[in-house]
């Protein structure tokens, strides 16, 4: 089965820190994905990548960044956290984008910025 | 641009059965998926149907396609406390290759005992 793992479960953290939620899939996937979830918004994209150190925007990648040094590990970033981050935080992989596998999930991480 | 549209709530007692609906706009989508969201939890893979089926049964779970109409349905049945979750479909984004999903708003079922 594949493994993804994110690192924290619940996390707080004061506005303006520097934020770094990680992630580590075990199945040698290609492709990694972090979404926010909010109620009523369902899953929203924030930043994949597709290879080492590629990465790619999602549809709302402002105030975050993300790093991807090793396959297995991808990083997210919140640069300067903002309260409007408070947020549940899921990570994705999936084995490559051509062969239409599905993407498996992280337990998520809700994240509170006081 | 691609849309999912999912009904947000769904109340049904133990023992009824429960049909989730999706309706989307991007026809060329090869597999179709449903997750599973627990309280507290990341996304499950509950069940998925590839695009030249119309119906796919796994035990009470029955996956429904229509293409014509675009429309996907998940009907759990005899439904149990257990199923209280939120359900997403998801399918691939437009014809990138690049694993991308875009997902539902998400269901959320109640079971009632």
């Amino acid at each position: 089965d594949v493994k993804v793992t994110q690192s924290s479960r619940y996390l707080v953290k004061r506005t303006g820190e520097k934020v770094f939620l990680e992630c580590v899939q075990d199945m040698d996937h290609e492709n990694m994905f972090w979404y926010r979830q909010d109620p009523g918004l369902g899953l929203r994209l924030i930043y994949f990548s597709y290879d080492v150190k590629m990465k790619e925007k999602g549809d709302i990648p402002e105030g975050y960044s993300v790093s991807r040094e090793k396959k297995e590990r991808f990083s997210l970033i919140l640069e300067s956290a903002s309260t409007n981050q408070t947020s549940m935080y899921l990570c994705a992989s999936t084995m490559d984008g051509a062969s239409n596998q599905p993407q498996h999930f992280g337990d998520g991480t809700r994240l509170s910025i006081l | 641009g691609e849309d999912v549209e999912q009904s947000l709530f769904l109340s049904v007692r133990e023992g009824d059965s429960s049909v989730i609906n999706c309706t989307y706009t991007d026809s060329s989508s090869t597999y179709l998926y449903w997750y599973k969201q627990e309280p507290g939890a990341g996304l499950q893979l509950l069940t998925y149907i590839f695009s030249n089926m119309d119906m796919k049964q796994d035990q009470r779970l029955t996956v429904l396609l229509n293409k014509k109409d675009k429309h996907l349905s998940l009907r759990i049945a005899d439904t149990q406390t257990g199923d209280s979750a939120i359900y997403f479909c998801a399918l691939p984004f437009g014809s990138s290759n690049t694993g991308k999903l875009i997902f539902g708003q998400g269901t959320t079922l109640q079971v009632k005992p």
